[in-house]
């Protein structure tokens, strides 16, 4: 079946360290979206991207849509301790289906 | 500026019982879904609503029954409860599924389950 795979599934990294976490679909999406979930907390909506090699960037956080629309990434610059938490992938399936498949989503935990 | 009420936060309840998790968004949302979290699993889609009237199973659906008999509201009912129910549930409202535009997934904060 359809499938993102969310890659690493933790990383820790010390405040100031740059991170990163990728999504890889199985299949061609319409849109991938990104969401944030702080440790006892709900999913955030973060950014959607549409465009294939669309790059999007919103202070420390740039995401990037694969030109194949295939892939997805979300660079953090110089983390802080506040960018703890669980950061999703989302894609939406193109074509009739539109199915949303999630990513199992990567920890991120930040040494002060 | 409420967007999606979920209640209760917190339930334990003894195998064998039955309750419903209500959910309710006054956003106006077309659809609104359920979703489980476990450990290692992510979020798995139990049962979705694209309207009023209108529901449909996700990939979890054994165990649970949803209505939709208002936009606003989308409870979602535990018939027979078992220990491998055990998990936090988030309700969640979206302006419509199939538009490129207006596909934020607004989430409530969750319920903790406990199936003892």
């Amino acid at each position: 079946g359809q499938q993102v795979m969310q890659i690493p599934q933790y990383q820790h990294v010390q405040e100031g360290e740059d991170f990163t976490t990728y999504c890889n679909s199985s299949t061609t999406l319409s849109n991938i979206q990104w969401y944030k979930q702080r440790p006892g907390g709900h999913p955030v909506f973060l950014i959607q991207l549409v465009k294939s090699g669309e790059v999007k960037k919103q202070k420390r956080l740039t995401f990037q849509f694969g030109e194949a629309k295939k892939n997805s990434s979300l660079h953090i610059t110089a983390t802080q301790t506040t960018d703890v938490g669980t950061y999703f992938c989302a894609g939406r399936a193109a074509g009739n289906n539109r199915k949303l498949i999630w990513g199992l989503g990567t920890s991120l935990a930040v040494n002060p | 500026n409420a967007g999606v009420t979920q209640t209760p936060k917190f339930q334990v309840l003894k195998t064998g019982q039955s309750m419903t998790l209500q959910c309710a968004q006054d956003m106006n949302h077309e659809y609104m879904s359920w979703y489980r979290q476990d450990p290692g699993m992510g979020l798995r889609l139990i049962h979705y609503s694209v309207g009023a009237g209108i529901t449909d199973q996700g990939e979890v659906p054994n165990g649970y029954n949803v209505s939709r008999s208002t936009t606003e509201d989308f409870p979602l009912r535990l018939l027979s409860a078992a220990p491998s129910q055990t998990s936090v549930y988030f309700c969640a409202s979206s302006e419509g599924r199939g538009r490129l535009t207006g596909n934020t997934i607004y989430f409530g904060e969750g319920s903790w389950l406990t199936v003892v």
